[in-house]
C-alpha cells in the first residue's frame, strides 16, 4: 500500500510563491501526479514526475526524490485563482492511483 | 483529446433504491476505468478497478454487493449504488486509462450522489 502525507492547509499572498511538500512510502513506484481541484469539481492535471529532478509548466514546477520518497509542488506568481486544494497521487505498478488528503491553498489579495 | 464524461452530473434518490452512474471515454478506448469516491473534505480513495470484459477488483473494505460495476465496452463502464443509504451520499469520480495517452489516468467531472 502507499502512505502518502502533505500538508493540511497552507496560506500565500497574491504574487508569492507557495510550495507544497509531499513524503510518500510506497510499494511498486510508478510516478508522482499532483492535480488542482476546486470545490465539487474533479482533479484536474498538473504535473507529473517518474525520475528525479524538476518538470517545470509555466507557473507550476514539481520535483521528485525517488530515494527520499519525497516531492514538491512549486507554485509561483500566485493568482487568486489558484485558490484551491492540491493533491499529491502516487502510482504503483498495476496504474492505480492513491492520493494524499489533499493541500487546501488559498490566496489572499 | 483524452475526454471522460461521467452522467449524471448529481442526483438525488430515497434510502432503499438503486443509483446507475454512467463513465465514458469519449475519444479513446479504454481497457482499464477507475472508481473514486470522494467525501466532503476527504481525499479521493479508489473503490474498484474496472477491466474491459471482466470483473472490476474492489479495494479492501468496499462491498462488491453494494457497488455493482459493469464494463460492457471499451469506451463505458457503469457504477451501480445498490440499495443506497444516506451514508452512501457522496462524489463519486471515474477516470480511465488511455496507454496511447501522455499522462494515462483521465477524470470525469464527478457525479453527487445524495441519498435521503
Amino acid at each position: 500500500g502507499q502512505n502518502i502525507d502533505q500538508p493540511t492547509e497552507m496560506t500565500a499572498t497574491e504574487g508569492a510563491i507557495v510550495q507544497i511538500n509531499c513524503t510518500y512510502q510506497t510499494s511498486g513506484f510508478n510516478g508522482l501526479f499532483w492535480y488542482q481541484q476546486h470545490a465539487g469539481e474533479a482533479p484536474t492535471f498538473l504535473s507529473y514526475n517518474v525520475l528525479d529532478g524538476l518538470e517545470e509548466k509555466g507557473r507550476f514546477s514539481s520535483f521528485l526524490s525517488r530515494s527520499k520518497g519525497y516531492s514538491y509542488l512549486l507554485l509561483k506568481e500566485l493568482q487568486m485563482k489558484d485558490s484551491a486544494s492540491y493533491l499529491c497521487a502516487v502510482r504503483d505498478s498495476d496504474y492505480k492511483l492513491s492520493f494524499g488528503a489533499g493541500t487546501t491553498v488559498t490566496v489572499r489579495a | 483529446g483524452a475526454v471522460v464524461s461521467q452522467h449524471p452530473s448529481w442526483v438525488i434518490c430515497k434510502s432503499g433504491t438503486s443509483v446507475k452512474i454512467e463513465c465514458r471515454s469519449l475519444d479513446f478506448q479504454a481497457t482499464t476505468m477507475f472508481w473514486y469516491r470522494q467525501f466532503p473534505k476527504q481525499s479521493l480513495m479508489l473503490m474498484a478497478t474496472s477491466n474491459e470484459g471482466s470483473k472490476a477488483t474492489y479495494e479492501q473494505g468496499v462491498e462488491k454487493d453494494k457497488f455493482l460495476i459493469n464494463h460492457a465496452s471499451l469506451t463505458l463502464s457503469t457504477l451501480t449504488v445498490t440499495s443506497a443509504h444516506p451514508e452512501d451520499s457522496s462524489f463519486y469520480i471515474c477516470s480511465a486509462r488511455d496507454p496511447g495517452g501522455m499522462y494515462e489516468q483521465y477524470f470525469g467531472p464527478g457525479t453527487r450522489l445524495t441519498v435521503t
